[in-house]
């Protein structure tokens, strides 16, 4: 059984449209990241969450943490070409740290 | 400032014989990751270290796989002997607090074929 479910697994998109992908657990968290991983590169932090209900924007991309601390989304509007890649979410479970499988996402120029 | 540093960037070999995947890190960073992400399984942590002493090893899937730091600026990762299973792309990461609250920075991984 998976920690972190993460959806969707793939997400096409045209540039300029907007979307949400998801990480999903059934367990409480002290506090979530996100990563994004280019192709033939490491994943690289994009931000970490710790409140519950906690907002958190980086330019286009807007992070929200949920309020029972179990899980969190990931909004990008007017998706351009350079988001393309793989985000991970990511947790601490008993002092380690564990990734969720990834939204692999690809935005059409 | 140089990265998370691994060699080699690809690596392929045939079954049954010795893999080491090296590991530099970055500088005054305390604690040292392996991680090994396939398709199917995703991103997995393998084992870490903190100031080079072995802390929780119990994501190594078996007794052909060992990780040594000699010291706190190198790391290896060895196969012995390498399964086709084993094949996947391997990262190093390494963080200056622990993980929970801090940020990981990764290696740009090796890639290992095990035919």
């Amino acid at each position: 059984t998976q920690l972190l479910e993460q959806s969707p697994q793939f997400l096409s998109i045209q540039e300029g449209e907007n979307l949400t992908v998801y990480c999903n657990s059934s367990s409480v968290f002290s506090s979530l990241q996100w990563y994004r991983q280019e192709p033939g590169e490491g994943p690289v932090l994009l931000v970490t969450v710790v409140t519950g209900g906690e907002v958190k924007k980086l330019k286009r991309l807007t992070f929200q943490f949920g309020d029972a601390r179990k899980d969190s989304s990931l909004h990008i509007t007017a998706a351009q070409p350079g988001d393309t890649g793989l985000y991970l979410c990511a947790a601490n479970r008993d002092d380690k740290i564990i990734f969720g499988k990834g939204t692999r996402l690809h935005i059409l120029p | 400032d140089a990265g998370v540093i691994q060699s080699p960037r690809h690596e392929v070999t045939e079954m049954g014989q010795e893999v080491t995947l090296r590991c530099k890190p970055i500088s005054g960073h305390d604690y040292l990751f392996w991680y090994r992400q396939t398709m199917m399984r995703g991103l997995e942590l393998l084992i870490y270290f903190n100031n080079n002493v072995p802390i929780d090893d119990s994501g190594m899937p078996e007794d052909r796989f060992s990780a040594k730091m000699p010291n706190a600026s190198f790391s290896t990762l060895k196969i012995q002997p390498s399964e086709p299973r084993d094949s996947a792309v391997y990262f190093c990461a390494s963080s200056p607090g622990r993980a929970t609250y801090n940020e990981q920075f990764f290696g740009p991984g090796t890639r290992l074929t095990v035919l």
